[in-house]
């Protein structure tokens, strides 16, 4: 069965530059999760979309934006890069917004800020 | 506010047996969905099992199943005949209407051979 594919797997970036993470849901899910794992810490919800809208916005610095696009896939963009930003980004989908609904995450984007 | 309270840090369970996971919320909306996830060192969040605040019937997924007791606020995964590759961190989560997932702490299992 199809998955939530992330690209790109690792990515390493220096202080200040900007960095691009996409997200490709499962086919039929029009709901996007965005969430950030510090080393040791549990996921953290940075932003949602759902039908190419944003839904729901958490701890999500300035720094970074992200939009869905009209195929449903995803993107984060984090510019001006932080030490702080390294960490493990997880995109996740599920077919709607319904609390009846599962939530399947992606592999993961390992950044790591130098 | 909502919150999901996992108490065990870490736990060491012999090969074979049931192992247990615990994990409570706090919520004061009647609807809302309950997962587990299971993350190897690899990285990547793997989805074991849900279940919805208004389902009868206990989740099970082959050898998860999620015993849930809504008065008690409980959602604990139950592993049954645990296996090596059982080895890893578990996140319980929880869903409510305003639609994003939040975690609890987690909990890292062993499996000893």
């Amino acid at each position: 069965a199809a998955g939530v594919i992330q690209s790109p797997r690792h990515l390493i970036k220096e202080k200040r530059e900007t960095a691009t993470l996409k997200c490709y849901p499962i086919p039929r899910h029009d709901t996007v999760y965005w969430y950030q794992q510090g080393p040791g810490q549990d996921p953290q919800f940075l932003i949602s979309f759902y039908e190419k809208m944003q839904s729901d916005k958490g701890s999500i610095p300035d720094r970074f934006s992200a939009q869905q696009f009209s195929d449903y896939h995803s993107e984060l963009n984090m510019s001006s890069l932080e030490l702080g930003d390294s960490a493990l980004y997880f995109c996740a989908s599920s077919p709607g917004q319904g609390i009846n609904t599962e939530a399947f995450f992606g592999q993961g984007t390992r950044l790591t800020v130098v | 506010a909502q919150k999901i309270t996992q108490t065990q840090p870490g736990m060491f369970v012999q090969e074979k047996e049931a192992v247990t996971l615990d994990c409570t919320y706090d919520t004061s909306d009647p609807s809302y969905g309950l997962f587990w996830y299971k993350q190897p060192s690899s990285g990547e969040m793997i989805f074991l099992i849900y279940q919805g605040s208004y389902d009868q019937q206990n989740a099970t997924e082959g050898r998860y199943s999620l015993n849930f007791q809504k008065a008690r606020k409980s959602a604990n995964l139950v592993i049954s005949a645990s296996q090596l590759g059982d080895s890893a961190m578990y996140f319980c989560a929880m869903r409510q209407r305003d639609d994003k997932i939040i975690f609890g702490k987690g909990t890292r299992l062993h499996i000893l051979p």
